[in-house]
């Protein structure tokens, strides 16, 4: 499997533009999570989805924010309008509580979508 | 509310030290608890893990033993190299299935 994948690797956009940071999970991981990580801050769960039903939206910090999982194997986060404050690292991750291998019970990360925005 | 408190760095040490990283956490219940490894430019890497108490989880030389008297997770290596420099993240994973990370600790060996 090629892991969890996220692209962009890089984005820059002006300040009021929409960004769409795109992921697909492992296959046959029925989990899936969106962080945001800052030095100011760290890593902070922005949603999770179970099944593709989003669970927990708690951590997204406003209502620019939003995340779909129209199926398995994608998830998108939006961001619209797009702030300067917004500059992060997304890290979206993928589990499943039935994976028995060495990565059982935990997650596994993508490399992550550095967004700048100016 | 569940929360992990990791020391704080950078620690910087010399190629063969003795390594330890405390971690503590609150939670209610019997979370599993994690280390995570991030390298620069890179996501988080699962390094080792312990799904119940006096569990020790071991990897690449680090080891963690899940201590629920003291509720601790310390990181532990004998004798750290440069390519062990890196971002190390204590986590634990409550019934809710969420992963709650502590704020991290670079580690910086030096040659």
């Amino acid at each position: 499997d090629a892991g969890v994948i996220q692209s962009p690797r890089h984005e820059v956009t002006e300040m009021g533009q929409e960004v769409t940071l795109r992921c697909k999970p492992i296959s046959g991981h029925d989990y899936l999570f969106w962080y945001r990580q800052t030095m100011m801050r760290g890593l902070e769960l922005l949603i999770y989805f179970n099944n593709n039903v989003p669970i927990d939206d708690s951590g997204m910090p406003e209502d620019r924010f939003s995340a779909k999982m129209p199926n398995a194997s994608f998830s998108t986060l939006k961001i619209q309008p797009s702030e300067p404050r917004d500059s992060a690292v997304y890290f979206c991750a993928s589990s499943s509580p039935r994976d028995r291998g060495p990565g059982g019970y935990g997650y596994t990360f993508g490399s992550g979508t550095r967004l700048t925005v100016v | 509310g569940n929360s992990v408190t990791q020391m704080e760095g950078p620690v910087t040490l010399s190629e063969e030290a003795f390594l330890t990283i405390n971690c503590t956490y609150t939670a209610t219940g019997y979370p599993s608890l994690f280390w995570y490894v991030q390298y620069p430019g890179e996501g988080l890497q699962l390094l080792l893990k312990a799904t119940k108490a006096d569990d020790k989880g071991s990897n690449k030389g680090f080891e963690a033993t899940y201590r629920k008297e003291t509720t601790s997770f310390h990181l532990e290596k004998g004798s750290v190299q440069v390519s062990d420099s890196a971002v190390y993240f204590c986590a634990l994973k409550d019934s809710s299935y969420k992963l709650i990370f502590g704020s991290g600790t670079r580690l910086l060996v030096r040659p």
